[in-house]
C-alpha cells in the first residue's frame, strides 16, 4: 500500500515567522512532488512541485526534497495571515495526497 | 471562465437515490481524474480516466461508476447512494502522469 504522511497539524505560527511543513512518503520510486494549498470549502491550488533532490525555492516558499530518506518539506518564509491554510503534500505518479497539515498564522 | 467546472455546486439526496456529478474542462488535457475528500482523510482518488477509451479505478472506486463522454468531459455515478457517500468531491484534470493536476471547485454531496 502506498501512502504519503503529513502531520495533520494543526500548527501555528506567529506572523512574520517561518512555518515548516513535513511529509514523507513510501513509494522509493516516486518522481514527482507537489504542495498545494487548500483553503476551506476551496479547492486545492498548487504552490510548488519538485522533482530532483535539494532544494527548490519561489519567492516565500522553499520545497525541499530528499529521495534517499522519502520525504518533501515545504518551508514558508515570513509567514502572513494569509498563509493560514491546510497544506497538501501529493505524489503525483501515484496520484495520492496526504491528509494534509492545517497551518494557522497568527497576526 | 473556469478551466474546470463541476455541477452541481451543492446536493442533497436521500439513500438509494441515482446521483450523476458531472465535470468539464477547457484545458484541453486528456487525464482526468475524481477524488473525494472527507475531513481529516485528505484526497483519495475514485476514478481516473488517460483518455475516452482509457478509465480505471482508484483507491475507494466501490459504490461508483464513471463516464468519459468526450476529452472535456468526466461524469461521476453513484448507484445507489448511502450516508457514507457524503463528502466533498472533486474533480481534476492534467497534461500527463506527472504533472500539475487542476482541480474544479467540488461538489459537495450530502446523503440523507
Amino acid at each position: 500500500q502506498k501512502e504519503v504522511e503529513q502531520n495533520s497539524g494543526p500548527l501555528s505560527v506567529p506572523e512574520g515567522a517561518i512555518a515548516s511543513l513535513n511529509c514523507t512518503y513510501s513509494d522509493r520510486g516516486s518522481q514527482s512532488f507537489f504542495w498545494y494549498r487548500q483553503y476551506s470549502g476551496k479547492s486545492p491550488e498548487l504552490i510548488m512541485f519538485i522533482y530532483s533532490n535539494g532544494d527548490k525555492e519561489d519567492g516565500r516558499f522553499t520545497a525541499q526534497l530528499n529521495k534517499a530518506s522519502q520525504y518533501v518539506s515545504l518551508l514558508i518564509r515570513d509567514s502572513q495571515p494569509s498563509d493560514s491554510a491546510t497544506y497538501l503534500c501529493a505524489v503525483m505518479g501515484d496520484m495520492r495526497f496526504g491528509a494534509g497539515t492545517r497551518l494557522t498564522v497568527k497576526p | 471562465d473556469a478551466d474546470v467546472t463541476q455541477t452541481p455546486r451543492n446536493r442533497i439526496t436521500k439513500t438509494g437515490k441515482r446521483i450523476m456529478l458531472e465535470c468539464s474542462q477547457t484545458k484541453g488535457h486528456d487525464r482526468m481524474y475524481w477524488y473525494r475528500q472527507d475531513p481529516g482523510l485528505g484526497l483519495r482518488l475514485i476514478y481516473y480516466s488517460f483518455d475516452v477509451k482509457d478509465i480505471n479505478k482508484g483507491e475507494i472506486s466501490d459504490g461508483y461508476s464513471v463516464s468519459r463522454q468526450a476529452q472535456a468531459k468526466f461524469s461521476l455515478s453513484l448507484e445507489s447512494a448511502i450516508p457514507n457517500q457524503t463528502a466533498l468531491y472533486f474533480c481534476a484534470t492534467s497534461a500527463s502522469f506527472y504533472n500539475e493536476q487542476f482541480f474544479g471547485p467540488g461538489t459537495r454531496l450530502t446523503v440523507l
